[in-house]
């Protein structure tokens, strides 16, 4: 069967530090990855996606960028946290249109 | 306008009761249709999906569509306390690779 991982699962940042949270599905091949983030009292916010190895789409331009080195290996990152970035970011892989979420990693930026 | 909309609640429900959850879509291109239970503090799980118009069944969970109305359901019958949990209408979009999720209604279930 089919499983996803993400982490780290709760992470505190000072404004201005690095980021990078990593997912990892294993028990499929190519299949598609997202990175939804996810504000207090707010809906889902599709932040990237991707089709295939080094195949990274864009839905909202800000500090964040995404990387998908491995076929089944996503990574989010930002060289320089803002305070809006504070939220739940939720990793998500779909093969056939439905999505299945990882456990989420929550940042808080101070 | 927003592509997907749900009535936040929060939605009391009486235990035993049916609770009865709603959503509308913009997109009328739109093919499949999930429901996503979330609950607080962990990340949204699939309940349901479904894809014609009518009704589909799985358990206590029955799903609602009418592509004409725009509007999805979700019935959950016999309601139990574990039900208590944040509901997250989602849809797929004509020529997108995502889905787009509403704010979602939070359903509390009362002893």
């Amino acid at each position: 069967s089919q499983t996803i991982h993400q982490w780290p699962a709760t992470l505190v940042q000072p404004v201005g530090s690095p980021l990078s949270l990593e997912c990892t599905v294993e028990g499929t091949s190519n299949p598609n990855l997202y990175w939804y983030r996810q504000a207090a009292g707010r809906g889902l916010q599709l932040l990237f996606y991707s089709v295939g190895i080094g195949q990274i789409s864009s839905e909202v331009p800000q500090n964040l960028s995404a990387s998908r080195p491995q076929d089944r290996q996503f990574i989010l990152s930002s060289k320089k946290l803002l305070l809006s970035d504070s939220g739940f970011y939720l990793c998500a892989w779909s093969a056939s249109g439905e999505l299945f979420f990882g456990e989420g990693s929550r940042l808080t930026v101070l | 306008q927003k592509e997907v909309e749900q009535n936040s609640g929060p939605l009391s429900v009486p235990e035993g009761a049916i609770a009865s959850l709603n959503c509308t879509y913009s997109d009328r291109g739109s093919q499949s249709f999930f429901w996503y239970r979330q609950y607080s503090g962990k990340s949204p799980e699939l309940i349901m999906f479904i894809y014609s118009n009518g009704d589909k069944e799985d358990g206590r969970f029955t799903a609602q569509l009418n592509k004409a109305s725009q509007y999805v359901s979700l019935l959950i019958r016999d309601s139990q306390p574990s039900d208590s949990a944040t509901y997250l209408c989602a849809v797929t979009q004509t020529g997108a690779n995502n889905l787009f999720f509403g704010t979602g209604t939070r359903l509390t279930i009362i002893p």
